[in-house]
């Protein structure tokens, strides 16, 4: 699976827009883009994922540049209970390859401010 | 998430006595998943499993001893527990027309 590269750290102005970026440079061409997050002490969730194309769903809405080097997922109206750690994970499909194991990162740290 | 369940939450366990984790689902998935989580490391893949008696090792298997008699129950066992296995465990599944994983609440293990 494609390494991914995100920041640390981010925070969020509370009622504003988070933009979360994932860098994944090796990404193959029957690899997804799959975002999870974690808030403290909780099981990781499932967000959101794409190939290639824009998605969006009632959680968040992913950007995938042409090249698929990168991607951002954007969090429209930031609350403080989005506050968790978001992992940018990139792998083939969940629906294939015989183990359909998740690799996690260190992921990004978002404090959404009040 | 409704559909997974992990027992206990929480355990105390002294060093050298074995411990098993249970992890329940009732979305008849087949794929069934173990992840520790440390600070600094992030979540690891203890063990994994594709089917009924079919299991295999992930990156931290050391230790662990894993088992599926059922679809519904993936259980993991310490067979001698030590400080190092003290974490918080997380169970997964997932599905073969699943796009996502879904994580169970964890179980938080200390070893004294």
């Amino acid at each position: 699976d494609a390494k991914t590269t995100q920041p640390p750290s981010m925070d969020c102005a509370e009622g504003r827009a988070a933009n979360l970026p994932c860098n994944h440079s090796t990404i193959s061409g029957n690899e997804y883009v799959y975002w999870y997050r974690q808030i403290h002490s909780q099981g990781p969730q499932y967000i959101i994922h794409g190939l290639k194309n824009n998605e969006t769903n009632e959680m968040a809405s992913l950007i995938i540049t042409e090249d698929r080097k990168s991607s951002t997922l954007i969090l429209p109206h930031a609350t403080l209970r989005d506050t968790a750690v978001y992992y940018c994970i990139v792998r083939v499909a969940v629906s294939s390859g015989s183990a359909r194991q998740l690799t996690f990162g260190s992921g990004t740290q978002l404090t959404v401010l009040p | 998430d409704a559909g997974i369940t992990q027992s206990p939450r929480h355990k105390v366990t002294e060093t050298g006595t074995p411990v098993t984790l249970r992890c329940h689902q009732t979305e008849n998935h087949r794929y069934m998943y173990w992840y520790r989580q440390d600070p600094g490391h992030g979540l690891r893949l203890i063990h994994y499993s594709y089917g009924v008696k079919d299991t295999d090792k992930g990156e931290v298997s050391d230790g662990y001893s894993v088992s599926r008699s059922k679809t519904e129950d993936f259980l993991l066992t310490l067979e001698s527990a030590t400080s190092s296995q003290t974490s918080v465990y997380f169970c997964a599944i997932t599905g073969d027309s699943s796009y996502g994983y879904t994580f169970g609440s964890g179980t938080r293990l200390t070893v004294v």
